[in-house]
């Protein structure tokens, strides 16, 4: 069974730009949750979708925001980027929502994003 | 909001000791635990897990212990080997998955 696999892998965008990152949860999952791992900062929770529907949101700009479709891929998008923006995005999917007790998370490589 | 705070922040030993890392969490509605192992440019993945029904969990060399009255959870690796060596995130999950910063531990050969 094929992982979560998240596209691009890397890019390097300008301040004021804006990025939509791609995620597809491993075959049979329906939840998709996005994290922000940065040195020092450890993980954070973005946001997480389960059949279309944002169940959760962490404490992050309204710049950030996320949509998932009909076949659980997901994607996430910032806008007018700034420079503490850089940062690795994770995005992990499961096959239930949220945190149902044993209910693991598999994350995908990453997106490794630099703002300049 | 929920947190989880996590020690230490960067963990050295030698080859063959015991390491342990400490978690606390706030969201007494968590329920369970788990313990990822994040090695430098990879993905993390989970090593082990536990739920709020059980004290304790062993796996080979590593187990997790946890105390809800304390809102406490620890993991222990014994006999640590080189390839121990990376960066170890304790989460907590009620309905979302809230993660420690990380301890960095390093296995000196």
């Amino acid at each position: 069974k094929a992982g979560v696999t998240q596209t691009p892998r890397y890019l390097i965008k300008t301040r004021g730009q804006q990025v939509t990152l791609s995620c597809s949860p491993i075959s049979g999952h329906r939840s998709v949750s996005w994290y922000q791992q940065t040195p020092g900062q450890g993980l954070q929770f973005l946001f997480e979708y389960f059949s279309e529907t944002q169940r959760n949101k962490g404490n992050f700009p309204g710049r950030f925001s996320g949509r998932q479709f009909s076949n659980s891929r997901s994607e996430m998008n910032v806008s007018t980027l700034e420079l503490g923006d850089s940062a690795l995005y994770l995005c992990a999917s499961s096959p239930k929502t949220g945190g149902f007790s044993g209910n693991t998370i598999y994350f995908g490589e990453g997106s490794w994003l630099t703002v300049v | 909001g929920e947190n989880v705070e996590q020690h230490p922040s960067t963990l050295s030993v030698q080859e063959g000791d015991s390491a342990v890392i400490k978690c606390t969490y706030s969201d007494s509605a968590s329920n369970y635990f788990p313990w990822y192992k994040q090695e430098l440019g990879k993905r993390p993945q989970l090593i082990i897990d536990i739920r709020s029904n059980v004290g304790e969990k062993k796996d080979q060399r590593i187990a997790v212990t946890l105390n809800k009255t304390a809102k406490h959870f620890s993991l222990h690796i014994t006999e640590t080997q080189p390839e121990d060596s990376a960066v170890y995130f304790c989460a907590a999950s009620y309905d979302k998955v809230i993660f420690g910063p990380g301890t960095s531990l390093s296995v000196i050969p």
